[in-house]
Formats: C-alpha cells, sequence, structure tokens
C-alpha cells in the first residue's frame, strides 16, 4: 500500500473560490506530480517537482499553482475556482530514477458550480 | 522523443476467457516502461514494470508483459479474465532525462459474465 495521501477526496465548491488541494507522501520521494484527468480520458501533467523549492509546469497549461515547501508536502492551490476546472485531480511521487515506478494518491474529484 | 500508443481504447472479454491489452512504444534508449491499473474513482496501482531485466515480466493480480524490442511492443496479458479485472488500463513509459513518465490514452476492458 502506497503512503500517499490527498484531501479532501470529493469537493464542490462554487465559482470564484480559493482552494487547496493537499497532497502528502511519507516515503521521503524526491519527485512529486500533479496529474489533471477527466473522467473516462488519459492522464495529462500539470505540475511537477524535482525537490524542495523547485517546481516546473507540465505539459497541459493550468491556472493552477504548486508549492514544495517539504519534501512530503505538494499542494495544488486555485486562486480563482472556474466551471473548467471541474475535473479529478490526482498526485503522484517516485524516488526519481527512470526505472522507478510512481506511487499514486486516491485523488480529488472537484466540482465548480 | 518518446510515446506511447495503447492500440485499444475498448476491450470486451467474457470471465474465464484471455485478456490481451496492446502498447507499442517509441523510444531512443532503452526504456523503462509500466502498466497501472485505475478502478473507478480510484487512484493509479502498478501491475508491473519493465527495467532492462527479463523481458518476460510478471506482475500483480496474474498479469504479465512481454517486451519487444523487435516489435516496440509491451502487451499486457492474463490467461483468464475475472470479473474485479474491469478497469482502466494505462500504458507508461519513463521519460529520458526529464523525470516525466509519458502516460498512453489508456484501454477499458469490460469484463462480461
Amino acid at each position: 500500500e502506497a503512503d500517499i495521501y490527498q484531501t479532501p477526496r470529493y469537493l464542490v465548491i462554487g465559482t470564484g473560490k480559493k482552494i487547496t488541494l493537499e497532497c502528502s507522501q511519507t516515503m521521503g520521494h524526491d519527485k512529486m506530480y500533479w496529474y489533471q484527468q477527466d473522467p473516462g480520458m488519459e492522464l495529462h501533467l500539470i505540475h511537477y517537482s524535482y525537490g524542495v523549492n523547485s517546481t516546473e509546469k507540465g505539459d497541459l497549461s493550468s491556472e493552477s499553482t504548486v508549492s514544495r515547501i517539504r519534501t512530503e508536502h505538494f499542494p495544488l492551490t486555485l486562486e480563482s475556482a472556474r466551471p473548467s476546472h471541474t475535473s479529478q485531480y490526482l498526485c503522484a511521487s517516485s524516488e526519481g530514477r527512470l526505472t522507478y515506478e510512481q506511487y499514486f494518491g486516491p485523488g480529488t474529484r472537484l466540482t465548480v458550480t | 522523443a518518446q510515446s506511447v500508443t495503447q492500440l485499444d481504447s475498448h476491450v470486451s472479454v467474457s470471465e474465464g476467457t484471455p485478456v490481451l491489452l496492446r502498447c507499442n512504444y517509441s523510444s531512443s534508449y532503452s526504456p523503462s516502461l509500466f502498466w497501472y491499473v485505475q478502478h473507478p474513482n480510484k487512484g493509479l496501482q502498478l501491475l508491473l514494470k519493465y527495467t532492462s531485466a527479463a523481458t518476460l515480466v510478471k506482475g500483480i493480480n496474474g498479469f504479465e508483459a512481454e517486451f519487444k524490442k523487435s516489435e516496440t511492443s509491451f502487451h499486457l496479458t492474463k490467461p483468464s479474465a475475472h470479473m474485479s479485472d474491469a478497469a482502466e488500463y494505462f500504458c507508461v513509459v519513463s521519460e529520458i532525462g526529464t523525470y516525466k513518465y509519458i502516460f498512453g490514452t489508456g484501454t477499458r476492458l469490460k469484463v462480461l459474465a
């Protein structure tokens, strides 16, 4: 069982609200990732981090921001939620070597009304 | 550049019959390849991985995959499908030099009683 956690699991929020999706891992992994996934669709990388104070935008443009102040914590923030942000957000971590797999959290399903 | 192509978006099999989910990859280097499974409203779970050791890789729940360099394929198989195998399956290659992972578009497996 992977030790990577996401909260909340489900969130329904109104347009314009600021939200933060939490992701934590207890494995000491340097690399962490955020993916956006619409129902039944592929995963799109929106942010990743190589380590503390290192973050990069992913392949899919996103209005969200991330921070990496501690190794174990990689929160994602939306300053002003919009209905187009409705999606599932998956957090993952890995040891960083290319032969090592990613471990995924259970996801946060976000609905913006 | 590396890429992954999952050749079937949907596969249906009867319970007790073999499963074949197809994946082709493109890579200039010896790749690391992974298969993940995603059940509804859950995160992704690693089924198996290939990292240049044995070309026939055994994973969890009776799944296995064979790395064929000449065919640039990494197909996932299982001798006998179970109802609990119904899920979305993703083929993934790790990207050289960036610590990112490239996901296929997914194959939805349906198991008929």
